[in-house]
């Protein structure tokens, strides 16, 4: 299996901060690379695909780079609204696996 | 747009099965990739499993041996039965759609999730 290693994996930040999260792949994921924000009691949300491209109807300050093994996350300018835990996850090989979260909070 | 929606017995007992519904509406199931993913409580997400809507699966080899998806395209509908389970099954199932027609991409929409708890 393809290990998915993201970090930190929790931090806190002010309102109006750029943040940025950290996603290893054990070995060459190309850019199979997803994002997803989960909120306390609810689903899983995508935000960004193939590693860089803005799912439908997310914010412009969520952003997301990288390709082969290092990827990076990016909340440009964080809102009270972004308290959430963020995970990465690969489509290269299967069986899909997921980076362990980094929940965000509010300082 | 397509909405899911998980549904089945939120208490299981110990050795027992678990079997859980997704119905689709709002859209054919026809012609996507249909995922159960599960999040143990305070736990990150693992992916199950997945059904093509021809039938064709692929499971994760952690779960393999005590896993089943199947589908039933007249319903809309596609299913997860884990066998024998136990204490560490109890997790929050989420069934999910592959979002592009006909390939693996990535997982959108998602249903609401449901709590399985497994007890005596």
């Amino acid at each position: 299996d393809i290990q998915m290693t993201q970090s930190p994996s929790s931090l806190s930040a002010s309102v109006g901060d750029r943040v940025t999260i950290t996603c290893q792949a054990s070995q060459d994921i190309s850019n199979y690379l997803n994002w997803y924000q989960q909120k306390p009691g609810k689903a899983p949300k995508l935000l960004i695909y193939d590693a860089s491209n803005l799912g439908t109807g997310v914010p412009s300050r969520f952003s997301g780079s990288g390709s082969g093994t290092d990827f990076t996350f990016t909340i440009s300018s964080l809102q009270p609204e972004d308290i959430a835990t963020y995970y990465c996850q690969q489509y290269e090989n299967l069986p899909r696996t997921f980076g362990g979260g980094t929940k965000v909070g509010i300082k | 747009q397509v909405q899911l929606q998980e549904s089945g017995p939120g208490l299981v007992k110990p050795s027992e099965t678990l079997s859980l519904t997704c119905t689709v509406s709002g859209g054919s199931i026809s012609n996507y990739y249909w995922n159960w993913i599960r999040q143990s409580p305070g736990k990150g997400l693992e992916w199950i499993g997945y059904i093509y809507y021809s039938g064709r699966t692929n499971y994760n080899p952690s779960l393999k041996s005590r896993v089943t998806i199947s589908v039933d395209t007249s319903k809309n509908q596609f299913s997860l039965k884990v066998y024998s389970v136990t204490a560490a099954d109890t997790a929050v199932y989420y069934c999910a759609r592959d979002a592009v027609r006909g390939v693996i991409s990535h997982f959108d929409p998602w249903g609401q999730g449901t709590l399985v708890t497994v007890s005596s």
